[in-house]
């Protein structure tokens, strides 16, 4: 099946400082990918949905100046936690597919940890 | 999308079949049923998806009633690894919406 890398795996930043990570298609140009997140032992919570070229779509209650969504390419797209905070800390997990309707390919998720 | 409702957990044997229910009475007809599954501190995996056909690959089976308002993941030998919560997903075409899922223990 298609893969979807993200990195890093896991980060510890301190507070008030930002954190990038990055979403990749490896073997797949996808015209969509999704943000998601998820706090321990809860599911997984859209937070935006990003199209190659147009700006993110960010879910009711998601602070789009918060968390800054670039998608510049068909296999990139990154997601910045702007001056997080410990509550920011959580399981950052995106995915990508190839087109509306298509199942989606999850990549492996970023740990971020804010001190 | 339509709303899924799937018991919080489930165990099975090693070597048995797990079945793992979903109601989503509210489909409409042009949504799919999708069966992701997540073991812990992994992304998601899919599984299966289907419309309104029973549909089987490499991984599991999916049987969808009739009048769509169900349907079964079917894991024919389960085995160890397969231990790990399981989405249960309504999607038209967007985003797909996780609910909690359930919980399922493969015990040797």
């Amino acid at each position: 099946g298609a893969v979807v890398s993200q990195h890093p795996s896991r980060v510890i930043c301190k507070s008030g400082t930002s954190v990038k990570i990055e979403c990749r298609s490896l073997d797949f140009q996808a015209t969509t990918m999704f943000w998601y997140r998820q706090f321990p032992k809860k599911s997984l919570m859209l937070m935006a949905t990003s199209n190659e070229g147009s700006k993110a779509t960010y879910e009711q209650g998601v602070e789009k100046d918060k968390f800054l969504i670039n998608h510049a390419s068909l296999t990139l797209s990154t997601l910045t936690v702007t001056s997080a905070h410990p509550e920011d800390s959580s399981f950052y997990i995106c995915s990508a597919t190839l087109d509306r309707g298509g199942e989606q390919y999850f990549g492996p998720g970023t740990r971020l940890t804010v001190t | 999308d339509a709303k899924t409702t799937q018991p919080p957990s489930m165990d099975c044997a090693e070597g048995r079949a797990a079945n793992l229910p979903c109601n989503h009475s509210t489909i409409s007809g042009n949504e799919y049923v999708y069966w992701y599954r997540q073991i812990h501190s992994q992304g998601p995996q899919y599984i299966i998806h289907g419309l309104k056909n029973n549909e089987t690959n490499e991984m599991a089976s999916l049987i969808i009633t009739e009048d769509r308002k169900s349907s079964t993941l079917i894991l024919p030998h389960a085995t160890l690894r397969d231990t790990a919560v399981y989405y249960c997903i309504v999607d038209s075409g967007y985003a797909l919406n996780f609910g909690k899922g359930t919980s399922l223990l493969v015990t040797p």
